[in-house]
């Protein structure tokens, strides 16, 4: 089955440090990727995508995702968190349809 | 576009009745989807329709649960008769006509007392 999976349920990191929400993947084929981002009380936004070509993908809010398809992962990162991105993280494959990882809380303390 | 929009945004329902959720897609998107979002079970994907129609509805919970696409731009989902367990946030998202993300809607907030 075409699922992702997200390891950790929280992510706690300090304001101004660099972040990374994990995600890994199993898919058949070629995987189109995404991440989106959840704050409270709100729908899910997209944040960015990977369909094909460069392994390191640029996204909204200065997130950005690298593509490794030996380690079957699609991990998101930023170089410097802010508190404002304090929010659940969700990772998503679309085959048919788009299936989701079950998210990951960041909190970024100030 | 003013994007996906659902309504009602909340739902109180006593146990029994019937609840319809809609949903109207973002104009010329050919993928519809329902999702369910719980603290336990996380974002849960009910059904997906494409050209307006079901392609899997393997995530429906039970027959109490219905979705319909009369047509490209409006959705329903119908739950009857309406149990406490089915209080859930409830997302409708649309994407396409290729390989696109998906754009969510605010979703409906459903207590069923």
């Amino acid at each position: 089955a075409q699922s992702v999976a997200q390891p950790e349920d929280q992510v706690n990191v300090a304001e101004g440090n660099p972040l990374t929400v994990k995600c890994t993947y199993s898919v058949s084929g070629n995987p189109y990727l995404f991440w989106y981002v959840q704050y409270p009380n709100r729908g899910l936004q997209f944040l960015l995508k990977y369909i094909t070509g460069d392994n390191l993908v640029k996204g909204s809010y200065g997130f950005e995702a690298e593509f490794n398809k030996s380690q079957t992962s699609f991990h998101l990162k930023k170089p410097s968190a802010l508190v404002s991105d304090s929010a659940l993280y969700f990772c998503a494959v679309l085959t048919s349809d788009m299936r989701f990882g079950a998210g990951t809380r960041l909190t970024v303390k100030p | 576009d003013a994007g996906v929009i659902q309504s009602p945004r909340h739902e109180v329902t006593e146990m029994g009745q019937e609840v319809t959720l809609r949903c109207k897609p973002i104009s010329g998107h050919n993928s519809l989807f329902w999702y369910r979002q719980t603290m336990m079970r996380g974002l849960e994907l009910l059904i997906y329709f494409n050209n307006n129609v079901p392609i899997d509805d393997s995530g429906m919970p039970e027959d109490r649960f219905s979705a319909k696409m009369p047509n490209a731009s409006f959705s329903t989902l119908k739950i009857q008769p309406s149990e406490p367990r089915d209080s859930a946030v409830y997302f409708c998202a649309s994407s396409g006509p290729f390989v696109t993300e998906a754009f969510f809607g605010q979703g409906t907030r459903l207590t069923v007392v």
